[in-house]
């Protein structure tokens, strides 16, 4: 069974950092790109970044390029969010999801995800 | 980038009644080379991750129950819910994944009316 657990949510200050894991088991990690996907309290989901199987080719949404790096670990079958520099506007529940292998890039399996929340 | 517009905001339907969500691209998502859409539809219920519905946008996920269809090309697309259940209250979201960023709709939420 496929399971994508996110963990590292957590209350930041402004300008503040943290880093999102999220931990893949029940399919093979190496063969999938991965997604970071956010939804804030009560609106709509957001793209925010994705990472090839590699970890060769990456990409990101203007409104966090230059301050979030997404990462993966192979061999601990493990995808991060670095975030740094936070704003009140990061504040979200983040999911990771997974892009089928060889597919055009929907997001077949989705985390439960994790709480970001900046505030002072 | 590629803005999804969804229609409308939020629906209610009597059950077992059909109800019919939009979307709409700013740009085509169709990749001639292979003529392919690339869009798909997600079902997001209350406190739960979204959910893959449709995509290619026609071909229904595996364990998706058949009263969900996708239909449309190009710009204009459909998701069909042929005859509503109680457990079909949820936002519905499109999203494209012909291009980065991906981008969602705002959102559908159905309801019973």
């Amino acid at each position: 069974e496929v399971q994508l657990v996110e963990s590292g949510g957590d209350l930041v200050q402004p300008g503040g950092s943290l880093r999102l894991s999220c931990a893949a088991s029940g399919f093979t990690f190496s063969n999938s790109w991965m997604h970071w996907v956010r939804q804030a309290p009560g609106k709509g989901l957001l793209w925010v970044s994705r990472i090839s199987s590699d970890g060769s080719s990456t990409s990101y949404a203007d409104s966090v390029k230059g301050r979030f790096t997404i990462s993966r670990d192979n061999a601990k079958n493990t995808l991060y969010l670095q975030m740094n520099s936070l704003r009140a506007e990061d504040t979200a529940v983040y999911y990771c999801a997974r892009d089928p292998p060889g597919s055009g890039s929907w997001f077949d399996y989705w985390g439960q995800g994790t709480l970001v929340t900046v505030s002072s | 980038d590629i803005v999804m517009t969804q229609s409308p905001d939020s629906l209610a339907v009597s059950l077992g009644e059909r109800a019919t969500i939009n979307c709409k691209s700013s740009q085509s998502v169709l990749y001639s080379s292979n003529n392919k859409n690339y869009f798909a539809w997600y079902q997001q219920k209350s406190g739960q991750p979204p959910k893959l519905l449709i995509y290619w946008a026609s071909t229904r996920e595996s364990g998706v129950p058949d009263r969900f269809s996708g239909s449309g090309s190009g710009t204009d697309f459909t998701l069909t819910i042929s005859s509503l259940q109680a457990e079909d209250v949820a936002v519905y979201y499109c999203h494209q994944y012909y291009t980065t960023p991906h981008t969602f709709g705002q959102g559908t939420k159905l309801e019973i009316k």
